[in-house]
């Protein structure tokens, strides 16, 4: 069964701190693999994309990586922000088809003053 | 920047009603997909749509389900004799176009309310 399982689940940091978001899937065949901030009431919001051949990519003070070996990935946020509270998706897409795309259930981080 | 926009905001209906959601994708964007979200659940895919029909439809799609792209700039939801369950956010999302292929941009939802 083609899950994707994300952890922790939630996550309570202090701002200027950093963290690290994990996934783990099991989606075959592999096509690419997206992190998602999506804002409480708001929809997903696109912060990497990396196809099998990439193992790191960043975007500001987000870095994703892939270890396609290992079916893992790994979204680490830097120098935390208030701004930066919301829940983080991991969405696999399987095969070809751009449509068949995976979610996990996300992990929810808040950020502290 | 271009963005994807929904109406309305939140929706409230009855059970047994129909509800229409709008979107409007990115303008020239090709791909257009409806996502759904029961409140502190997953993000789970509905249908997608490319040149003026369906490309893929998850198992939720059902019968009670259609979409449509009337006028070339609205892409539709619509949801027949709803059900207590249908109550969730419905995503839009577009793709294509100038940018990468595999990006999709999403909008803010729409809420719906079946009471």
């Amino acid at each position: 069964k083609n899950q994707v399982e994300q952890s922790p689940q939630s996550l309570i940091i202090l701002e200027g701190k950093n963290c690290t978001l994990q996934c783990n899937y099991t989606v075959s065949p592999f096509s690419n693999l997206r992190w998602y901030k999506q804002d409480t009431g708001r929809g997903p919001v696109s912060l990497t994309i990396m196809t099998f051949s990439e193992n790191t990519k960043s975007n500001g003070r987000y870095t994703a990586t892939l270890d396609a070996d290992t079916k893992q990935s790994s979204l680490h946020i830097t120098a935390s922000q208030l701004s930066d509270s919301a829940s983080y998706i991991c969405v696999v897409s399987a095969g070809s088809n751009n449509n068949d795309m995976r979610f996990g259930a996300g992990t929810r981080l808040t950020v502290k003053p | 920047e271009p963005e994807v926009t929904q109406t309305p905001s939140h929706q409230v209906t009855q059970m047994g009603q129909e509800v229409i959601l709008r979107c409007v994708p990115i303008s020239n964007h090709l791909y257009f997909y409806w996502y759904r979200q029961i409140l502190g659940q997953k993000v789970e895919f509905l249908v997608s749509f490319y040149n003026n029909e369906i490309s893929e439809k998850s198992e939720i799609f059902d019968d009670q389900f259609s979409v449509e792209r009337p006028d070339g700039s609205n892409f539709t939801l619509k949801i027949r004799s709803t059900k207590l369950e249908d109550s969730a956010m419905y995503f839009c999302a577009s793709s294509g176009g100038d940018r990468s292929y595999y990006e999709q941009y999403f909008g803010p939802g729409t809420r719906l309310t079946v009471t």
